[in-house]
């Protein structure tokens, strides 16, 4: 059972353009939402995340909308850059008993920007 | 300041040979530790994780095995690979308690032929 779904599977932008990626969760318990960049060949790295007090969050040009009752967030990036071409992880997670913490991801968006 | 190793970086590997790939941790005690398999065009599958020593949870049964010998060491083998193993693998960690943040490796693309 996939508990967060990510879309589209796959984007290309021109540069300057606006990428949006989204994604849906279904358990009402995660309380912790991030987006990882994945370059080729590499692990990937933390970009940005938010929490579900919160409705929107900006850093530089990334920001993550959310919407909880929807149960929905999103990745909008800003005058996109053909240095921005990675796969993109949403993840969400909710805290375990014991210490234990397993985030749950989506299948991943390749975005591809155009110069 | 800390950092995650992870080696080796490719691995060429027949049918039915055994397997280890190893990750260390630096510059942190007690990390919750991950091994995370991501076929070609697809998500991140996580196989094994543990909160400590000795202390591994398996997500998904398979022809692999994971072993946490030291504090900030995580080892993930096989006896026998199979075509099917091929993949990327990542180990990643976790501040224990204190962060919700994963740090993932470089990864090891094995292909098994």
């Amino acid at each position: 059972q996939q508990q967060v779904k990510q879309s589209p599977q796959s984007l290309i932008v021109q540069k300057g353009g606006i990428s949006i990626i989204n994604c849906a969760y279904e358990n009402t318990a995660f309380d912790y939402f991030p987006w990882y960049q994945q370059f080729p060949g590499k692990g990937p790295a933390l970009l940005i995340a938010i929490r579900p007090d919160v409705s929107e969050k900006k850093e530089g040009r990334f920001t993550i909308s959310f919407n909880k009752s929807a149960k929905q967030f999103s990745l909008h990036i800003m005058d996109s850059q053909p240095g921005d071409s990675a796969t993109y992880f949403c993840a969400a997670s909710a805290h375990a008993s014991g210490g234990s913490y397993i985030p749950t991801f989506g299948r991943g968006t390749s975005l591809i920007v155009h110069p | 300041s800390q950092t995650i190793h992870q080696w080796p970086a490719t691995l060429v590997q027949p049918v039915g040979s055994p397997l280890s790939l190893e990750c260390t941790v630096e510059g942190t005690s007690n990390p919750n530790l991950y091994w995370y398999r991501q076929a070609a065009g697809r998500g991140l599958q996580l196989l094994f994780y543990s909160v400590g020593i000795g202390q591994i949870s398996s997500e998904v049964p398979q022809n692999l095995s994971a072993s946490r010998p030291q504090d900030r060491q995580f080892i993930l083998s096989s006896k026998k690979l199979l075509l099917s193993d091929s993949g990327f693998y990542l180990c990643a960690w976790r501040p224990g308690l204190i962060s919700e943040k994963l740090f993932f490796g470089s990864g090891t693309q094995l292909s098994v032929l």
